[in-house]
């Protein structure tokens, strides 16, 4: 099983261009989120998915769009980048109302310049 | 604003010493999960404490859950090189997981 696994794993853009970066879990999880991490900030919520057909916002979501496209994939897009979306990315699955643990993908790292 | 504050932000110690890490909320948990996260990776499940007053030890490291559920603590003992790592806490509410800003926990040899 690979758990959860986000492409790419590096990305330069430049500013006003789009980008969307994909997740994919074979855990079975019903609920999917998608982080940034940035230095001094831990990681703030950007979207969530709780379950398959559902999304909604979280701490930062403007900016972003996300697809949650089936019960494996949730995907996150930028429309038009902008530098301070500069910053490490990171999918997880499975943390829900029951408490059980939350999977993290290896990150994207995205600067945009 | 942090919903989840961690304290300190860095802790360099030598090898063999203590060391405590905190997480303050003013917001009630319905969980509160503790994750460790090395360099180029993502943070990878330590604990999950649930009841108020919870003390959880995982080998040389035990994690205390507030009685109130909004604070918790970590603290490892004789810390060795391999502890290493970020430390974040996070707090848990329906489908929400929030995240503290991290701890930097750097064990000299």
């Amino acid at each position: 099983n690979a758990g959860v696994t986000q492409t790419p794993k590096f990305q330069v853009l430049k500013t006003g261009q789009s980008m969307t970066l994909q997740c994919a879990q074979d855990m079975n999880h019903n609920s999917m989120y998608w982080y940034r991490q940035d230095p001094g900030m831990g990681l703030r919520l950007i979207y969530y998915s709780a379950s398959e057909g559902t999304t909604d916002k979280g701490e930062v979501p403007n900016g972003y769009n996300v697809s949650r496209l089936n019960k494996r994939e949730f995907s996150l897009r930028l429309e038009s980048a902008a530098p301070s979306q500069t910053s490490v990315y990171f999918c997880a699955g499975g943390w829900d109302s029951m408490n059980t643990e939350a999977f993290f993908g290896q990150g994207t790292r995205l600067t945009v310049v | 604003t942090q919903l989840l504050e961690q304290s300190p932000q860095f802790l360099s110690i030598q090898e063999g010493e203590n060391l405590t890490v905190y997480c303050n909320s003013s917001s009630v948990f319905s969980s509160l999960q503790w994750y460790r996260q090395e360099p180029g990776e993502g943070p990878v499940l330590l604990v999950t404490v649930v009841t108020g007053g919870e003390v959880k030890k995982l080998k040389r490291l035990t994690f205390q859950f507030g009685d109130a559920r909004k604070d918790s603590s970590l603290h490892i003992t004789a810390a060795q090189p391999g502890d290493t790592g970020l430390y974040l806490c996070a707090g848990g509410n329906d489908y929400k997981l929030s995240f503290g800003a991290g701890t930097t926990v750097t064990v000299r040899a």
